[in-house]
């Protein structure tokens, strides 16, 4: 199975700024990696598909990239309402394989 | 709109089986898969499996074959998660989502989700 490394687990940051969370693939995925955003109670919804292209709707405060097998997820101008746990999923082989989540608190 | 509405929580005891249902509308209910993923308590996303509408293939997680099955009701636009055998680590909340059409795509739209707890 191909693991997904997610980091950090958790973080803190203040409304305004800017995040990075990092999801590494133990083995090639090529482009295929989504991001979710999932809030507490709640089912996750998709923010970034295909590694950097963005889900209709989804604000353009999120984005992604990829260097190799190492894919980042970057919130700007961070607000109250991102309060939530993002997940990054593997869609490149059976079984798809999440990472562990990353916590983002504001402070 | 899109939506996708899950049947309402179940209690089983181990050894027993669930069937949860997942109800579509608001799009061609054949042009796109579904997936299942489940959360257990405090814990993060497993992906199940997933199935295609259109021609019935199945790709299930290995850890779940011979344990899982997934089917789909064409005339009712509706999606069928199956678990035998039921342990008490299988309780969880299970998501069904529908798989983007693309072929690189992530699940677009999701149920409200079904909590299966599994005790004695």
């Amino acid at each position: 199975d191909i693991q997904m490394t997610q980091s950090p687990s958790s973080l803190s940051a203040s409304v305004g700024d800017s995040v990075t969370i990092t999801c590494r693939a133990s083995q090639r995925v090529t482009r295929y990696l989504n991001w979710y955003q999932q809030k507490a109670g709640k089912a996750p919804k998709l923010l970034i598909y295909a590694a950097y292209r963005l889900q209709s709707g989804v604000p353009s405060r999120f984005s992604g990239s990829v260097s190799g097998t190492e894919f980042t997820l970057t919130i700007t101008r961070l607000q109250p309402d991102d309060v939530a746990t993002y997940y990054c999923q593997q869609s490149y082989s059976s079984p798809q394989t999440f990472g562990q989540g990353t916590n983002l608190e504001i402070k | 709109q899109v939506q996708l509405v899950q049947s309402g929580a179940e209690v089983k005891k181990p050894g027993v089986s669930v069937k949860v249902s997942c109800k579509a509308s608001g799009y061609t209910f054949a042009n796109y898969g579904i997936t299942w993923v489940r959360q257990a308590p405090g814990q993060g996303l497993e992906w199940l499996g997933w199935i295609s509408v259109k021609n019935g293939i199945t790709d299930f997680a290995q850890k779940f074959q011979g344990r899982l099955s997934m089917t789909t009701d064409t005339s009712t636009g509706t999606a069928y998660m199956e678990l035998r055998n039921l342990r008490s680590d299988d309780t969880a909340v299970y998501y069904c989502a529908r798989l983007g059409s693309g072929v690189v795509s992530g699940c677009d739209y999701w149920g409200q989700g079904t909590l299966l707890t599994v005790s004695s």
